[in-house]
């Protein structure tokens, strides 16, 4: 199994409040991606990350913020969480070239109450 | 923009019919071409994949053709199995202008019946 480790695996917490999800590899891959995963909507990437230092927005970007200190460290967070933002969230990882592939955490279920 | 659209399921079949679920795709520049299945409860994982035009990606008995002229990967396998029952994703990566965006379509569900 890739090294890729999500945490936590569960969090409820209330509205506004302010919460950071982490992201871990032991496998130095170049890419981290952040996703959110919502029933009719598929996976829809927040941000990702093409070095250290180096992010970018995806589709459904507003609302959350990352950061990635170091190549193994991918964190995402909700400066103040909103119902919407109620969802399963997966990090995956990829190394570099076209065609390689992505692997995937177990995912984190975080409910804004 | 960059893009990936699948056929809306769930897709209901009984064990040993032939599957087809479809996908077609919009991006600049090359993309590759990539399928990942869900199980209940568990992460992604790569089914199959094709870096460029006219490449045939197949693994487990699933096989996708990767056409450029048609923007389409669409997934098929000739005998469904109640173990294939998931969730399956299309997927894409366009490596130029983008850093390496990888984009997932909404999600196809198959349910195979005994």
């Amino acid at each position: 199994d890739a090294g890729i480790t999500q945490s936590p695996r569960h969090k409820v917490t209330e509205t506004g409040t302010p919460v950071t999800l982490r992201c871990h590899q032991t496998e130095n891959h170049r890419y981290m991606y952040w996703y959110r995963q919502d029933p009719g909507h598929g996976l829809r990437l927040i941000h990702y990350s093409y070095g250290v230092k180096d992010t970018d927005k995806g589709e459904v970007s507003d609302g959350y913020s990352v950061s990635r200190s170091k190549t193994e460290d991918f964190l995402l967070t909700l400066e103040s969480a909103t119902s919407s933002q109620t969802s399963v969230y997966f990090c995956a990882i990829r190394d570099r070239g076209g065609g390689t592939e992505a692997f995937f955490g177990q995912g984190t279920r975080l409910t804004v109450v | 923009g960059n893009s990936v659209t699948q056929m809306e399921g769930p897709v209901t079949l009984s064990e040993e019919a032939f599957l087809t679920i479809n996908c077609t795709y919009t991006a600049t520049g090359y993309p590759s071409l990539f399928w990942y299945v869900q199980y209940p409860g568990e992460g992604l994982q790569l089914l199959l994949k094709a870096t460029k035009a006219d490449d045939k990606g197949s693994n487990k008995g699933f096989e996708a053709t990767y056409r450029k002229e048609t923007t389409s990967f669409h997934l098929e396998k000739g005998s469904v199995q109640v173990s294939d029952s998931a969730v399956y994703f299309c997927a894409l990566i366009i490596l130029y202008n983008q850093g390496g965006k990888l984009i997932f379509g909404q999600g196809t569900e198959l349910s195979v019946k005994p």
